[in-house]
């Protein structure tokens, strides 16, 4: 069975503290790995897409890397405005490829917190 | 390019009742899934339809079914609600392939379902 676990549950930074959070999986075959952003009372927002160790991602403060048991997400000088659920999922190779279900996999998130 | 709208927002609803949702992809995009958020146990992967075709199911009661039409957008029916089924559900499109939706999925901003 796919699985995906998020730490820390809950993280309160400082302005300008840059820290990571860590997402490690286990599943049949990874398609792709995946970052997202959920904000209070709405959908999650896309960020990245990861698909083989070694690889990594940046849109502005956030950087994306991954290894093949865990993903980081790391942030750099974040602002208040980052603050955020972030989640992380993967999606498995189909059953027709040998791999489980073709949906996406979560992890409980990370709930952000930067304080001004 | 408009994002991905579900209807209706904000349900009320009792036990025993039975619901609809219906959620219209991103224009072009032909793959829709389902997912069930809640508190304790997060995102859950309900069901995904490509080109009308249940594509893949998670693990939940036959009570929670779907479908898709022609122009992509698709509905979700919880049949005898139970007050478990109290949850954001939440709809992704993807522009998906006949192998497999491993692209990026874009979230719409949910329904809140209350079982009374």
């Amino acid at each position: 069975e796919d699985q995906v676990t998020q730490s820390p549950e809950a993280l309160r930074l400082q302005e300008g503290e840059s820290s990571s959070l860590n997402c490690s999986y286990t599943v049949s075959g990874l398609r792709g790995l995946f970052w997202y952003r959920q904000d209070p009372g709405k959908g999650p927002e896309f960020l990245f897409t990861l698909y083989s160790a070694g690889e990594e991602k940046e849109k502005e403060r956030l950087k994306a890397t991954l290894t093949k048991k865990e993903s980081f997400l790391h942030i750099t000088a974040p602002k208040p405005e980052d603050s955020a659920t972030y989640l992380c999922a993967v999606q498995a190779r189909p059953w027709y490829s040998g791999g489980g279900a073709d949906g996406l996999t979560f992890g409980k998130g990370t709930h952000l917190i930067i304080q001004p | 390019k408009a994002g991905v709208t579900q209807t209706p927002r904000y349900l009320i609803k009792t036990r025993g009742q039975q619901v609809t949702l219906s959620c219209s992809p991103i224009s072009g995009h032909r793959s829709v899934s389902w997912y069930q958020q809640t508190p304790g146990q997060g995102l859950q992967f309900l069901f995904e339809y490509f080109s009308e075709t249940q594509r893949n199911k998670g693990n939940f009661p036959g009570r929670f079914s779907g479908r898709q039409f022609s122009n992509s957008r698709s509905e979700m029916n919880v049949s005898t609600l139970e007050l478990g089924d109290s949850a954001l559900y939440l709809c992704a499109s993807s522009s998906g392939t006949s192998g497999g939706s491993y692209n990026e999925q874009f979230f719409g901003p949910g329904t809140r379902l209350t079982v009374l």
